[in-house]
C-alpha cells in the first residue's frame, strides 16, 4: 500500500521568496499520478496540479510540478500573500486508488 | 459549471450508520469517465479518501475502512450516496465529496464538505 510523506510539515518563508515542498511516495505512482492541492482554513482544497506538471484551470504559472516515480516537488516560484496555507500531495490509480499526504503548512515568516 | 453539496445529519451516536449524500450538477454519472469521490478530514488533521464510484459503476475503497463503507449512485437524481457502519467518535470529521474524470486523475471540484460529530 503506497505511502505519502510530505516535507517538511512546515515551511516559514517571505511574501517574494521562493517555496519548494517535497512529496516521497513509498513505491512508484502509476503513470506519475501526483497531484497537488491547496487548502485554506475553513475550505475545501483547491487542485493545483495534477499528473506531476499539469496546473488546472486558473492556476497561476507560479506553481509548478515536477518529478517521477517516487519523488514530487510542487515550487512557487515567488510567494504571494495568498499562497500561505495547507498543501497536500495525492497518489490515484496505485492501491489503495487514492491516498494523501500528511500537508505542508506553509507560514509567513 | 461543475457544483457539488454534501448534505446529511451533523450527528450521529456511536454504533450508528452514517448516511450521506453528494447532489452535483454539471456532469452526469452516464458519461464515460466521470466518478465522483469521498474525501474525509478530522478537525486539524489531514485529508483522507475513502471511496470512488465510476459512470460504469466501477467501485473502489479506501482498505482500511472496506468493510463499514459502501458507495452507490442514482444518475437520475445526479446523487451520489455514502454508507459508514459503525460509527465511533475517531469518525468525527468534515466529508467532502468531489469531481473526478479518467482524462484528469486529480478532484477537481469539491464540495463546500459538512461536519459530522460522532458522540452519544
Amino acid at each position: 500500500e503506497i505511502v505519502l510523506t510530505q516535507s517538511p510539515a512546515t515551511l516559514s518563508l517571505s511574501p517574494g521568496d521562493r517555496a519548494t515542498l517535497s512529496c516521497r511516495a513509498s513505491e512508484p505512482v502509476t503513470n506519475n499520478y501526483l497531484a497537488w492541492y491547496q487548502q485554506k482554513p475553513g475550505q475545501a482544497p483547491r487542485l493545483l496540479i495534477y499528473a506531476t506538471f499539469n496546473r488546472a484551470t486558473g492556476i497561476p504559472d507560479r506553481f509548478s510540478g515536477r518529478g517521477s516515480a517516487t519523488d514530487f516537488t510542487l515550487t512557487i516560484s515567488s510567494l504571494e500573500p495568498e499562497d500561505f496555507a495547507v498543501y497536500y500531495c495525492q497518489q490515484y490509480g496505485r492501491s489503495p486508488m487514492c491516498s494523501f499526504g500528511q500537508g505542508t503548512r506553509l507560514e509567513i515568516k | 459549471q461543475i457544483t457539488l453539496k454534501e448534505s446529511g445529519p451533523t450527528l450521529v451516536n456511536p454504533t450508528q450508520t452514517l448516511t450521506l449524500t453528494c447532489t452535483f450538477s454539471g456532469f452526469s454519472l452516464d458519461n464515460t469517465g466521470m466518478g465522483v469521490a469521498w474525501i474525509r478530514q478530522p478537525p486539524g488533521k489531514a485529508l483522507e479518501w475513502l471511496a470512488l464510484i465510476y459512470w460504469n459503476d466501477d467501485k473502489r475503497y479506501s482498505p482500511s475502512l472496506k468493510s463499514r463503507l459502501t458507495i452507490t449512485k442514482d444518475t437520475s437524481k445526479n446523487q451520489v450516496v455514502l454508507t459508514m457502519s459503525d460509527m465511533d467518535p475517531v469518525d468525527t470529521a468534515t466529508y467532502y465529496c468531489a469531481h473526478v474524470e479518467l482524462r484528469l486523475p486529480g478532484f477537481d471540484f469539491w464540495g463546500q464538505g459538512t461536519l459530522v460529530t460522532v458522540s452519544s
